[in-house]
């Protein structure tokens, strides 16, 4: 079967550095996606990986390794606005995303 | 538009009456996505489609549910004889081309249904 996995629930402190890690099985694997969504609002869209490696937008940057099935969405500098549900999806081997539950971030003053 | 509408906002309905949620999408969007979210919980994929076509009905829960989409446009979704488990939020995203590597889905604001 398919499957995308996230830790369901996070806290993190104003300022610090948060790594919300996503691990999947799939067939086939054709990009892997973060979105952010806040309570009551729509996903919007984060970051795309299809290669290895590291993607660097501002304060998040998210990570990639193929052979593993693993990704992480790192967040730096977290600023209470960041509390959000960070939502990992995967495209298989068609269009479709297959998405994770989501990981719901707490941050503290 | 600039970018996904979806309406109504808000719907609250009796058990078994039939509802009609609306998607307008990105203009020049090819594919258009229904998706269902119950409290808390990640995204249920429901229907997909290309121009006015849908390939994937797969993720339609029952007969209840039916959608279609018009002049590649618009896509109404229709959910007859509404239970109380039909209570969810119901997202729309449109993208430009789901052939594309880096093809992007964009999300509608929602209609949260609520099955009284």
């Amino acid at each position: 079967g398919q499957n995308i996995d996230q830790p369901t629930e996070m806290t993190a402190t104003e300022g610090a550095i948060v790594q919300i890690n996503c691990t999947y099985q799939t067939s086939g694997f054709n990009g892997l996606f973060w979105y952010q969504q806040h309570a009551g609002e729509a996903p919007t869209f984060l970051s795309y990986n299809v290669l290895d490696g590291l993607e660097e937008k501002g304060r998040f940057s998210s990570f990639l390794s193929r052979s593993k099935g693993y990704s992480y969405l790192l967040l730096k500098e977290l600023q209470m606005k960041d509390s959000a549900s960070y939502l990992c999806a995967v495209r298989g081997s068609n269009y479709q995303l297959i998405w994770g539950a989501g990981t719901k971030l707490i941050i503290k003053p | 538009g600039a970018g996904v509408s979806q309406s109504p906002s808000n719907k609250v309905t009796e058990k078994g009456k039939d509802v009609e949620l609306r998607c307008d999408p990105i203009s020049g969007h090819t594919a258009l996505y229904w998706y269902r979210q119950s409290l808390g919980q990640g995204l249920e994929f429901l229907i997909y489609f290309q121009g006015n076509s849908a390939p994937d009905k797969s993720g339609l829960p029952s007969d209840r549910f039916s959608a279609e989409r018009t002049g590649g446009s618009v896509s109404t979704l229709t959910i007859q004889r509404t239970q109380q488990e039909d209570s969810a939020v119901y997202l729309c995203a449109s993208s430009l081309n789901p052939a594309g590597a880096t093809d992007t889905q964009y999300f509608g604001p929602g209609t949260r249904l609520t099955v009284l």
